[in-house]
């Protein structure tokens, strides 16, 4: 079964400062990877996804994620933070036989000035 | 701009009454989800469909029901709604296997 772990609950970073989360995934084949942001009273919004390929994806807002076969991990970075990030950030594992999407518990981004 | 709908966004409501979450899309896919999500905690999978008069339950015990009759429409029914009832419930829907969930803006049930 796949699993994924976001080993960070919450996370606070400075405007203009740079922020990873980090995501931790359990699978036995190439997993299709994904990155979604949740604001306050929202559903879930896509930043990106990996399916094969170029192991660097870039995303909306400009965010960008690096997938890492040897250590299980599709770590989430942004190299400047905006007060808008602030958010609920969320990774999640499927496969291309399966329809159903796997999620990790979340990370909460908070801003400070 | 949301392509999936959910209705209402906010429902606060006694104990032991019967409630419906509405849940349509307009993108024609065909596989559908409700996920239930509290706070700090991961989404869990409750119901899926992967086409009409076709449900499943998911990876987590729900006492909610859903129905599909319509390809667009998925709605889930609980029949006696209880304060462990409360939480947040997200609809979904992809194409095909691997593809991205497109979820609904959800619904925050309160039981009191």
């Amino acid at each position: 079964a796949q699993s994924v772990t976001q080993p960070d609950i919450h996370i606070t970073v400075s405007e203009g400062a740079s922020l990873e989360l980090r995501c931790n995934y359990s699978y036995g084949a190439t997993p299709y990877l994904f990155w979604y942001v949740q604001s306050p009273g929202q559903g879930l919004q896509l930043l990106l996804k990996y399916f094969s390929g170029d192991t660097l994806v870039q995303g909306i807002k400009g965010f960008e994620a690096e997938f890492k076969r040897s250590q299980s991990s599709f770590n989430l970075r942004k190299p400047s933070v905006h007060w808008s990030d602030a958010a609920e950030y969320f990774c999640a594992v499927g496969a291309s036989n399966d329809y159903k999407l796997s999620f990790g518990a979340g990370t909460t981004v908070t801003v400070r000035a | 701009e949301a392509d999936i709908y959910q209705t209402p966004r906010y429902l606060v409501i006694g104990t032991g009454k019967k409630i419906t979450l509405e849940c349509s899309q307009t993108m024609g896919h065909d596989k559908m989800y409700w996920y239930q999500q509290d706070p700090g905690m991961e989404l869990h999978l409750i119901h899926y469909s992967y086409g009409v008069n076709s449900t499943e339950k998911g990876d987590l015990s729900s006492e909610s029901t859903v129905s599909r009759i319509r390809t667009e429409h998925f709605p889930l029914t609980l029949e006696s709604a209880r304060p462990s009832h409360t939480s947040q419930y997200l609809c979904a829907s992809t194409d095909r296997g691997g593809s991205p969930l497109h979820f609904g803006n959800g619904t925050r049930l309160t039981v009191t």
